[in-house]
């Protein structure tokens, strides 16, 4: 398994501001993911940020709103940018590592809760 | 849309008993994954059950897989309050991505 922190787990935003949100891993993890969930939903992968290399966003999802960085192989952020009401989610990052089960497994981050008002 | 579908989307038990949420999915997948979380936080990994394994145990929970309905089932037994969440399934289809269902709110009454 992986033990994952993000900062900051809550926050409450303006309207029209941005918010970086940072994933930390305690092991060197070549798949890091981020996804959102809104309230009451369940969760949408946002996209796939590999280190090195551009990250690979989902339908729906622009790297103008939701820009990543992966400097290395265990940290990345997530920025949402010009924010609105309807960025009220909360986000989450996961990693992926080979598992006992003898395939990959992901598993995350306690994730960041926002509420943009 | 989403692969998976959840069923029921809510549940409510007594302590003690058992809870069964079931999931399906659409298209073929490599392998399946159970995941809980607790009142909106981060998602705990309980389970993955590989497409060609049709049951697999964990402690309390048992997890089917039936690829020819293209569902499967998620059993706790012996309910205790902790258990109270909402658990997803997700799938792993040629994509390798994650593609979560909608989740079951279970609630275990003491």
């Amino acid at each position: 398994s992986a033990v994952i922190s993000q900062k900051p787990s809550r926050d409450i935003c303006q309207r029209g501001t941005s918010l970086t949100i940072q994933c930390q891993v305690d092991s060197q993890v070549t798949m890091m993911f981020w996804y959102r969930q809104q309230p009451g939903q369940s969760l949408t992968l946002i996209a796939t940020a590999n280190q090195g290399s551009e990250a690979t966003y989902e339908s729906g999802f622009v790297i103008d709103k939701f820009p990543i960085s992966r400097p290395n192989l265990t940290f990345s952020t997530l920025t949402v940018s010009n924010m609105s009401p309807e960025d009220s989610s909360i986000y989450l990052c996961s990693v992926e590592v080979f598992g006992l089960a003898g395939m990959n497994e992901q598993f995350f981050g306690p994730g960041t809760r926002l509420t943009v008002l | 849309s989403q692969q998976g579908e959840e069923d029921p989307q809510a549940l409510s038990i007594q302590e003690g008993e058992n809870a069964t949420m079931n999931c399906s999915y659409k298209t073929s997948i490599n392998n399946l994954q159970w995941y809980r979380q607790n009142s909106g936080r981060g998602l705990v990994h309980l389970i993955l059950i590989r497409s060609n394994e049709r049951e697999k145990h964990s402690g309390r929970l048992r997890v089917t897989l039936d690829t020819s309905k293209k569902s499967s089932s998620l059993l706790i037994t012996a309910s205790r309050a902790a258990d109270t969440a909402s658990y997803f399934c997700a799938t792993v289809g040629g994509a390798q991505k994650l593609v979560f269902g909608q989740g079951t709110r279970l609630t275990i009454n003491p």
